[in-house]
């Protein structure tokens, strides 16, 4: 069964530290991630896609097949990336329809 | 357009009461998800639909939840009767996406009704 898994509930960083977020999948086909992010009262909107392959915010994050593994970083953390993120893995079901499956989220709190 | 709208934002009831929950989809999507957020268990989709039609509830916890999709611009989410264990955060997100490609299509999500049942 398809499974992500976020360690971490809660990172805390001091600004301009490198942050890493981690997240682990399983999924026995080819896995579609992605990381979600939800400030403080907004939305929860998507953050970046590994098939875009882009850097958004100065977040990048990296598909590792071999360790399962897609994990956010940014080299230098700002107070304004405090946020809880989610990673999440798109699920081809057989009947052709997509479904998204969340991890447990980990809380992001950068400290001047 | 103003996104995906939920209603109401909170709502706190006693157990045993009825609770339905309400979202109107960005116009022109055909994806409609109900998720429920809770500190233990993070995100999960409770049930989906394509163009009206629940394709996927398997997420819905108990027989006491039911959704419906009377039309596109509109979906309900009821709690019957509802308990202290279903206070949580439910989110209704919306996106639009080809029936048979395999590609992801960003969801849109709207801002959350968050439950209390004492």
């Amino acid at each position: 069964a398809q499974r992500v898994t976020q360690p971490e509930k809660l990172l805390s960083v001091f600004k301009g530290a490198p942050v890493e977020l981690k997240c682990n999948y399983s999924y026995s086909g080819s896995p579609e991630l992605f990381w979600y992010v939800q400030y403080s009262r907004q939305r929860l909107q998507l953050l970046l896609r590994h098939i875009s392959r882009e850097s958004i915010k100065g977040f990048t994050a990296d598909l590792n097949k071999g360790e399962t593994s897609f994990h956010l970083k940014k080299p230098f953390a700002q107070e304004e990336d405090s946020a809880m993120y989610y990673c999440a893995l798109s699920s081809l079901m057989n009947t052709g329809f997509q479904k998204l499956v969340f991890g447990t989220g980990t809380r992001l709190l950068v400290s001047p | 357009d103003a996104g995906v709208i939920q209603s109401p934002r909170h709502e706190v009831t006693e157990m045993g009461q009825e609770v339905t929950l309400r979202c109107k989809p960005i116009s022109g999507h055909d994806y409609l998800f109900w998720y429920r957020q809770t500190m233990m268990r993070g995100l999960e989709l409770l049930i989906y639909f394509n163009n009206n039609v629940p394709i996927d509830d398997s997420g819905m916890p108990e027989d006491r939840f039911s959704a419906k999709m009377p039309n596109a611009s509109f979906s309900t989410l009821k709690i019957q009767p509802s308990e202290p264990r279903d206070s949580a955060v439910y989110f209704c997100a919306s996106s639009w996406g080809a029936l048979s490609a395999p590609i992801y299509n960003e969801q849109f999500f709207g801002p959350g009704t968050r439950l209390t049942v004492l």
